[in-house]
């Protein structure tokens, strides 16, 4: 089974912390992506990497950063979090190359994140 | 990006019974898929789906691309089929960058 692990379940932090979420998956996957899952918003894409070093920005990555060092691991970092930066955050992994292969995406559990 | 409805917003059954959950995207598209996220957040995915009709166990969805839409069926409805069953669509290039709807919250009363 594939398997998407996220480094936390909940997290409280204040404004202007950084903030860092992990992400790491078993398979080899090429792709991994970080979505934020708000109320009557639904799923919303921050950025994804189809490969190692490789990054591209997603819907809303503004206040976001990433870093995919290792295959494996894909970080979602909040240089200074901010309270409208309260949501859930939700990983997810893929295999294909970079841009049009399909396949079906394998999440995480997600991380509730509080910014007080 | 492509505007996804999905309906109804909110669905509440009697064990047993049957549901039709609807798709509507506003764009063509190459990638269609449904999850299931549980009510512990985890999300599942179902079906990817992008024509055609496809049955898993109790579940079945059909896509109809050309009228822009896409049904997800529940028959003999369990309470573990309760949570939020989302759609998400994209299409060539960038056809892994999915829009996902607002869902559709099933509770299932036994």
């Amino acid at each position: 089974d594939v398997k998407v692990t996220q480094s936390s379940r909940y997290l409280v932090k204040r404004t202007g912390e950084k903030v860092f979420l992990e992400c790491v998956q078993d398979m080899d996957h090429e792709n991994m992506f970080w979505y934020r899952q708000d109320p009557g918003l639904g799923l919303r894409l921050i950025y994804f990497s189809y490969d190692v070093k490789m990054k591209e920005k997603g819907d809303i990555p503004e206040g976001y950063s990433v870093s995919r060092e290792k295959k494996e691991r894909f970080s979602l970092i909040l240089e200074s979090a901010s309270t409208n930066q309260t949501s859930m955050y939700l990983c997810a992994s893929s295999f294909g190359l970079a841009g049009d292969l399909i396949e079906t995406q394998y999440f995480g559990p997600g991380t509730r994140l509080l910014v007080l | 990006g492509i505007q996804v409805e999905q309906s109804p917003p909110d669905l509440i059954l009697q064990e047993g019974a049957n549901s039709t959950l609807r798709c509507n995207f506003s764009d063509s598209v190459n990638n269609l898929q449904w999850f299931h996220q549980n009510p512990w957040g985890q999300l599942i995915n179902l079906f990817y789906i992008p024509s055609g009709t496809k049955q898993n166990g109790r579940l079945s969805a059909t896509t109809v691309a050309t009228e822009r839409y896409s049904l997800l069926y529940i028959s003999s409805s369990q309470t573990t089929d309760s949570g939020v069953y989302f759609c998400a669509v994209a299409r060539f290039p960038g056809a892994n960058n999915l829009f996902f709807g607002t869902g559709t919250r099933l509770t299932v009363i036994p």
